[in-house]
């Protein structure tokens, strides 16, 4: 079936850093492959989205790039800030077979804390 | 303004106690979702609807109940509470083919 495979954190960078949040995906047909972050306390927000193979979703200076080839679609940020400090989680949205449903599933999530 | 209200935000219940958490959303999608959130092991999908009236399983529906006779609400009844249902619930709506907007969550201690 399809599921998402996202790095098991916690993850704690320091302000500044570089980050890379991994995430892998098994699926039939063609997918969508999102991002959400959560803040503490509050519900999910869509960080970004990408519909098909080599798309880039951007955001908010985080960006993922659909990768086919390795199955992939890896958050990266340059240069984070104390305000990114979230829990991040990896979803593929897809269809059934007979293309009335879509469905999300999603990663276990990764928390990100960033130290000032 | 649009969004998703959930409520209450927070609930204390006892076992074996029927408790309802509500969900309402302004935008008219077809869609709506329940999920709840347990550490290890992320989002699970409860229940969903494609439309009024229209209601199917997710990936851990036991002991839940949902319906949806408006387009704008839909409720998850829990008929007889478990510690195990001890946990935080969204909601969440969408369009086909679009991501889902959530709630901010309803967190159920069951004692």
């Amino acid at each position: 079936g399809n599921s998402v495979t996202q790095m098991e954190g916690p993850v704690t960078l320091s302000e500044e850093a570089f980050l890379t949040i991994n995430c892998t995906y098994t699926a039939t047909g063609y997918p969508s492959l999102f991002w959400y972050v959560q803040y503490p306390g509050e519900g999910l927000q869509l960080l970004l989205k990408a519909t098909k193979a080599d798309d880039k979703g951007s955001n908010k200076g985080f960006e993922a790039t659909y990768r086919k080839e390795t199955t992939s679609f890896h958050l990266e940020k340059g240069s984070v800030q104390v305000s990114d400090s979230a829990v991040y989680f990896c979803a593929l949205g897809w269809r059934n077979s007979g293309g009335s449903n879509y469905k999300l599933t999603f990663g276990k999530g990764t928390l990100l804390t960033v130290n000032p | 303004d649009a969004g998703i209200t959930q409520s209450p935000r927070y609930k204390i219940t006892e076992t074996g106690r029927q408790v309802t958490l509500m969900c309402h959303q302004t935008w008219s999608h077809s869609y709506m979702f329940w999920y709840r959130q347990d550490l290890g092991h992320g989002l699970r999908l409860i229940y969903y609807s494609a439309a009024a009236d229209i209601t199917d399983k997710g990936e851990v529906p036991d002991g839940y109940v949902v319906s949806r006779s408006k387009t704008e609400n839909f409720p998850l009844t829990l008929e007889s509470a478990t510690r195990s249902q001890t946990s935080v619930y969204f909601c969440a709506s969408s369009e086909r083919a679009t991501p889902l907007h959530f709630g901010n969550g309803t967190r159920l201690t069951v004692t």
